[in-house]
């Protein structure tokens, strides 16, 4: 299995509700990623996950809120959001972190969640 | 900080010729760089990467050459095809990624 999964793949939600994203991947990878990605722009960082810990967080609002119950889940809570919000949210994963100077730290991306703030 | 750029939004090319991407970077201490491409309604997909130690690498149909004097690397896709038609990212150590070009093949 060589393949990042995330759900929903759509999600539409108000500025009050509490929702959350899932990405799942089966290929023994230690480091996960969340990127959000706004219409003609590239993927921005958001979180890094190292060995299920948080290893970088690129100041994002807390109203996004990452967590890793184990090595192949990687969720993203949203909380009162803002319509500014609304973008595509991908995750991706790789074997080792991307920092490290090994040959295994290639990224795998899912097709990402398109999310719709009202 | 980790910047990298690319230098043309949009680029066209007949299929079957070769196609050229480029991409600047400011840091000069930068170490590695990707590079990525995003078909519509997809994840980015990893290419190709490169070290700071390398001046070139191969893949299958692409190459990717940096030049660290001029802090600009380049993609080469040989004998372009229809399915290379994507925007194209670099990206530098930080996962900072550039703003993209997209790469039309015409038939």
């Amino acid at each position: 299995d060589t393949e990042v999964t995330q759900t929903p793949k759509h999600l539409v939600m108000g500025m009050t509700n509490k929702k959350s994203l899932k990405c799942e991947q089966h290929m023994g990878h230690r480091a996960m990623y969340w990127y959000k990605q706004k219409a003609k722009k590239p993927p921005e960082l958001m979180f890094v996950y190292s060995y299920e810990k948080l290893s970088i967080n690129e100041s994002v609002p807390s109203r996004f809120s990452p967590e890793c119950p184990n090595s192949s889940l990687l969720n993203l809570h949203l909380h009162a959001l803002q319509p500014e919000d609304s973008a595509l949210y991908l995750c991706a994963s790789s074997q080792d972190d991307y920092r490290s100077i090994s040959s295994y730290n290639e990224q795998f991306f899912g097709p990402g969640t398109r999310l719709t703030v009202l | 900080g980790e910047s990298v750029g690319l230098h043309l939004p949009t680029l066209s090319v007949q299929e079957g010729d070769n196609s050229i991407i480029n991409c600047a970077y400011s840091n000069s201490a930068s170490d590695y760089f990707i590079w990525y491409k995003q078909e519509s309604g997809k994840g980015p997909q990893f290419i190709i990467d490169i070290r700071s130690n390398m001046d070139k690498r191969q893949g299958q149909r692409v190459t990717v050459l940096l030049n660290k004097t001029v802090k600009h690397l380049s993609l080469q896709i040989a004998a372009t095809q229809p399915g290379d038609s994507a925007v194209y990212f670099c990206a530098g150590e930080k996962l900072t990624f550039g703003t993209g070009t997209r790469l039309t093949i015409i038939p």
